[in-house]
């Protein structure tokens, strides 16, 4: 399995462009999000997916815009970008607990996006 | 705003040594788990203790969770260099998993 993946790697864009960071995952995972992390800071969710058709916000989900049509993948995409935007994302999912609920969560290794 | 913090947010030891962090929440939750993360990499799970546990181990790893408190805690024993990184707890609730800021542990040769 290669787990989760995302790309770009590295991204340099320029105030008001848009652009879709991508997400996939081939583990059969129903929940995906997506985070950010800014320096000296943890993660903060953006927005999350708990199956195929199925989104919702997160904590600072101003700017993004997210669709799951299939399970395996979760664009996150950028409408207007904005340096507030600079910053590294990572997508990540969960498969289901067995009492309910999730377990750990794994995670890509990133997008490090600068906004000029 | 963010859920967990982690004390002390750098800790440098000698290699051999143990390093312990703390993580403090404010709500309740159904577990709490901890993560790795080395520098420019993504995060990778350690461990995790629910909510009505209150020790697990793991390898070198002992956590702690004191569910009266809203804390918990990290021992790595025997510290070795590739142990350097940062680590994050995440408290788990309602499907979504909210981060503290991180400890940043540097292990000296």
């Amino acid at each position: 399995n290669a787990g989760v993946t995302q790309t770009p790697k590295f991204q340099v864009l320029k105030t008001g462009q848009s652009m879709t960071l991508q997400c996939a995952q081939d583990m059969n995972h129903e929940y995906m999000s997506w985070y950010r992390q800014d320096p000296g800071m943890g993660l903060r969710l953006i927005h999350y997916s708990v199956g195929a058709g199925i989104t919702d916000q997160g904590e600072v989900p101003n700017g993004y815009n997210v669709s799951r049509s299939t399970t395996e993948d979760f664009p996150l995409r950028l409408l207007s970008a904005a340096p507030s935007q600079t910053s590294v994302y990572f997508c990540a999912s969960r498969p289901p607990g067995l009492a309910g609920g999730y377990n750990e969560q794994f995670f890509g290794p990133g997008t490090r996006l600068t906004v000029l | 705003s963010q859920q967990g913090e982690e004390d002390p947010q750098a800790l440098s030891i000698q290699e051999g040594e143990n390093a312990t962090m703390n993580c403090s929440y404010k709500t309740s939750i159904n577990n709490l788990q901890w993560y790795r993360q080395n520098s420019g990499r993504g995060l990778v799970h350690l461990i995790l203790i629910r909510s009505n546990e209150r020790e697990k181990h793991s390898g070198r790893l002992r956590v702690t969770l004191d569910t009266s408190k809203k804390s918990s805690s990290l021992l790595i024993t025997a510290s070795r260099a590739a142990d350097t990184a940062s680590y994050f707890c995440a408290t788990d609730l309602n499907y979504q998993l909210i981060w503290g800021a991180g400890t940043k542990l540097i292990i000296k040769p």
